[in-house]
């Protein structure tokens, strides 16, 4: 069964240090898509980022940056730089089945950016 | 703009009525759409499998005479939550793929619900 660890449940920093959220992913599907999405408080899910198994490729954007390590089923996610605005619940995903479009949620990481 | 659009975006009700949710894809269709409940300080849990002109699949564990899902048009999708209690109040949110080539996912605004 497919399953997506957040491990830290709370971080605080304070503004511009760099934060890294972690994620833990457990699957059996060969072929499967993870996602990150940011949750600010009006509770709307606010897309950052998708990418499939077969690509490994960190990628940047911005103040973003992502790590995908398939021999350690991680998809960590880095924020450089922080800014007050970072502060949300962010949540790591993984698509079930072979639906991209079906994804289960990890428990969240609640990031706080004290100024 | 919203491409997904939920409604209302907050409802409050008396223990033991029903209240419909709707959740409508804006200028795409969506064969299938998911919807989502999330209690305060918790993650997303997947309810449902909406699936345009039949049943919907639920996942274990949640109860399918509770939650009646409809999905009788490709730009419509609506949860009923029959005879509330207290213990349904929470915030439900829809998704729904946009083209299958752009791999896009568009989540709703979420409802929440607030069983008195």
């Amino acid at each position: 069964a497919q399953k997506v660890t957040q491990a830290q449940t709370e971080i605080s920093v304070v503004e511009k240090e760099d934060v890294t959220l972690d994620c833990v992913y457990e699957t059996r599907d060969t072929t499967y898509y993870l996602f990150w999405y940011k949750q600010p408080p009006s509770g709307e899910l606010v897309f950052l980022i998708r990418r499939n198994s077969f690509d490994e490729q960190n990628e940047i954007s911005g103040r973003y940056s992502w790590n995908f390590q398939k021999s350690t089923s991680s998809f960590n996610f880095t924020i450089t730089a922080s800014q007050v605005v970072d502060s949300a619940v962010y949540f790591c995903a993984l698509s079930k089945g072979s639906s991209a479009s079906k994804i289960i949620f990890g428990s969240g990481t609640r990031l706080s950016i004290r100024p | 703009g919203a491409v997904v659009s939920q409604h209302p975006s907050w409802v409050i009700c008396k223990s033991g009525t029903s209240v419909k949710i709707e959740c409508r894809s804006l200028d795409f269709q969506a064969t299938t759409m998911f919807w989502y409940r999330q209690f305060p300080k918790q993650s997303l849990m997947l309810m449902a499998t909406s699936n345009e002109g039949s049943k919907a699949t639920y996942e274990q564990g949640v109860e399918k005479d509770k939650f009646l899902i409809n999905h009788a048009s490709l730009t419509l999708s609506t949860l009923t939550v029959t005879s509330a209690h207290p213990e349904d109040s929470s915030f439900y949110i829809c998704s729904a793929p946009g083209l299958a080539h752009t791999g896009e996912l568009f989540f709703g605004e979420g409802s929440r619900l607030t069983v008195l």
